[in-house]
């Protein structure tokens, strides 16, 4: 069974750093891309960014360029999701997915509720 | 890339059949038939339910079925069933960097 499961939530202040992760495992953690979405309260569902872990190939969608850094250990199976510097906008949860038939999201993680508050 | 266009609502009483819009363009939608349709319930992580355009995922009921014509894809839920009452979003494979684009989402009330 295809299972990716997230970190815990985080509260954190801004400015801060945060990582988090998603570790795949139930199929072969190099062979599929996995994907960051990101899911602001209330809103729907964002598509960040996306890598490959066999050659840590990664693409980022425009309005997440230069704001977050994703990442894989392909020896552990899993993902990461990095912030240098969070912001109060950054309150969301994030979800990591597979990527599967048709470069489309077919697994999800259960999510990692950030929540970025002085 | 812009969002694929989803109705923000759309709604349906016990029995009945209703019908989701998925709009996009000749980039992503249009030119390949790689459109899936999630389901999520509140508090929950999206669940597939619809991949390959009309292609069911394991253990999703025949009565939801996809379909696409030109720009767009339609999910259809038939025999509409109080449990489900969600949020649903379509994704498409897209010719840009990214890969994928997702839909704003509409939310289905059984009335």
């Amino acid at each position: 069974e295809v299972q990716l499961v997230q970190s815990g939530a985080e509260v954190k202040k801004p400015g801060e750093s945060l990582k988090i992760s998603c570790k795949g495992s139930g199929y072969s953690f190099t062979s599929y891309r996995i994907g960051w979405v990101r899911q602001m309260p209330g809103k729907g569902l964002e598509w960040m960014a996306i890598i490959y872990p066999g050659d840590s190939d990664t693409r980022y969608s425009p309005p997440f360029q230069g704001q977050v850094i994703i990442s894989a250990d392909k020896s552990i199976s899993t993902a990461y999701l990095h912030w240098s510097s969070l912001k109060a906008s950054d309150t969301a949860m994030y979800y990591c997915t597979r990527v599967g038939f048709g470069q489309q999201p077919d697994s999800w993680g259960q999510g990692t509720l950030v929540t970025v508050s002085s | 890339q812009s969002a694929l266009t989803q109705p923000a609502s759309v709604s349906g009483s016990p029995g009945q059949s209703i019908t989701i819009s998925c709009t996009g363009t000749s980039s992503d939608v249009g030119a390949y038939n790689f459109v899936s349709w999630y389901q999520q319930n509140p508090g929950k992580a999206p669940r597939l339910m619809i991949f390959g355009v009309t292609n069911r995922s394991s253990g999703v009921p025949d009565r939801f079925s996809g379909s696409k014509s030109g720009n767009t894809a339609s999910l259809t839920i038939s025999g509409l069933q109080a449990a489900d009452e969600a949020d649903y979003y379509c994704s498409s494979y897209t010719s840009s960097i990214t890969l994928v684009v997702f839909g704003g989402g509409t939310k289905l009330t059984v009335l």
